[in-house]
């Protein structure tokens, strides 16, 4: 067990629709890292949050966005969703200090599938 | 630019055979950590091991190892008396000391026959 937990587990919606998704880190960790995983796409690195504070953004959509709350948890909101989207999602948390280097292991939630028919 | 290449995309060996995951990385910086993740079946994502640019001592934890080589930028993954549960897709990434990401490897899915 990570410590990073992730809700929900499974998501079904339709094309167009609006879903969010819910990290809670581990203990003592203040960043909070967001990816998907597609099948043709690998993991891809969508969004970082140091302590309430955007971090480092990747290759998040517009039509994606985070946030992390006083108490440390995440949450991912999904909008306009499209076929494409439909992927595993993970939360990662860390013990990363804040720094300008980020070398601490990523320890990652079981992830959330989200399928848009 | 930074790069990590697991050529081996799928491997397929019998258990109680030993296995080696290949991982090459391309970088410029000469601070540097490298990472191997876990996603067994269950889909999760299970941390490994770290280690830093400076320390090239291999590691062995139980019936995994880990050869670090400088002089050839890799950083391979031996499975020693492979078994059934260490079926899984196997991710080797990097991260710099200058910046937040992680670079990832495209996986290699391990099968164990028994």
């Amino acid at each position: 067990d990570s410590g990073v937990t992730q809700t929900p587990k499974h998501l079904i919606t339709a094309t167009g629709q609006r879903v969010t998704l819910r990290c809670s880190p581990r203990s003592g960790d203040l960043s909070v890292y967001w990816y998907q995983q597609s099948l043709d796409q690998g993991l891809q690195f969508l969004i970082q949050y140091y302590n309430g504070e955007e971090r480092a953004k990747g290759n998040i959509l517009e039509r994606f966005s985070a946030q992390q709350f006083p108490d440390l948890h995440s949450e991912l909101n999904l909008s306009s969703l499209e076929l494409g989207d439909s992927a595993l999602y993970f939360c990662a948390s860390s013990s990363n200090r804040g720094g300008q280097a980020d070398n601490s292991p990523l320890h990652f939630g079981n992830g959330t599938r989200l399928t848009v028919t | 630019a930074q790069k990590v290449t697991q050529a081996q995309t799928e491997i397929s060996v019998v258990e109680k055979e030993d296995v080696t995951l290949d991982c090459v990385y391309e970088t410029r910086d000469t601070t540097y950590y490298l990472f191997w993740y876990k996603q067994p079946p269950s889909g999760e994502l299970v941390f490994l091991i770290r280690r830093n640019s400076f320390d090239e001592q291999n590691e062995i934890s139980g019936r995994y190892s880990w050869n670090f080589q400088k002089s050839t930028s890799s950083f391979n993954f031996t499975i020693t008396a492979s078994q059934v549960v260490d079926s899984a897709v196997y991710f080797c990434a990097l991260t710099l000391d200058s910046n937040y990401q992680l670079i990832w490897g495209a996986g290699t899915k391990l099968i164990i026959k028994p």
